[in-house]
């Protein structure tokens, strides 16, 4: 089955710098990418979408120059988070869509659970 | 054990019976309807998917179902067991380009 890995799958760090997040589709290639952030018992919201070659889109209310994305290819996707502070702590998810033509599903990577200091 | 998603976060079943977990999706120009499992620390697990053409759909113990006259999708879990325990969500597309939005969800704990 597709699978979508990320990397690190935890990180500390400290207030003030920046954290680099891979989410990668390991046995295809996605046509699109998500990320999406997750607060402790609350549910998944989506930050922005991420295309090969193109720039991200973003949610509302979701500061692009925080949060960084670089698609570099069709299987690789990276989120990386700028001068983080501890309210940038969370649990990041990414996801990867394979399209078949006749349909598509969305495959989850495991998390990144950040936390920042 | 059944459940109204939203409005009561929490399901307890005992082991063996059948649970309903339910969802109150937003928007009608929704098309396309995805059920996630996501255990604690890690991402979420596809359970099933149904399309706004379709009413219901059954998978492997599991069953999916669609009202679109009142927006509402439940998900029925046959026989559950201790490995069932987890948070439940349904997400919705609508504008076909993949972006899911994904309800609050609901944590089921089996009962042994």
């Amino acid at each position: 089955g597709a699978v979508v890995s990320q990397h690190p799958s935890w990180v500390i760090c400290k207030s003030g710098t920046s954290v680099k997040i891979e989410c990668r589709s390991l046995d295809f290639q996605a046509t699109t990418m998500f990320w999406y952030r997750q607060f402790p018992k609350q549910s998944l919201m989506l930050m922005a979408t991420s295309n090969e070659g193109s720039k991200a889109t973003y949610e509302q209310g979701v500061e692009k120059d925080k949060f960084l994305i670089n698609h570099a290819s069709l299987t690789l996707s990276t989120l990386t988070v700028t001068s983080a502070h501890p309210e940038d702590s969370s649990f990041y998810i990414c996801s990867a869509t394979f399209d078949s033509g006749d349909s598509y599903e969305q495959y989850f990577g495991p998390g990144t659970r950040l936390t920042v200091t | 054990g059944e459940s109204v998603g939203l409005h009561l976060p929490t399901l307890s079943v005992q082991e063996g019976d059948n649970s309903i977990i339910n969802c109150a999706y937003s928007n009608s120009a929704s098309d396309y309807f995805i059920w996630y499992k996501q255990e604690s620390g890690k991402g979420p697990q596809f359970i099933i998917d149904i399309r706004s053409n379709m009413d219901k759909r059954q998978g492997q113990r599991v069953t999916v179902l669609l009202n679109k006259t009142v927006k509402h999708l439940s998900l029925q879990i046959a026989a559950t067991q201790p490995g069932d325990s987890a948070v439940y969500f349904c997400a919705e597309n609508f504008a076909n380009d993949y972006k899911l939005s994904f309800g609050a969800g609901t944590t089921v704990t089996v009962r042994a």
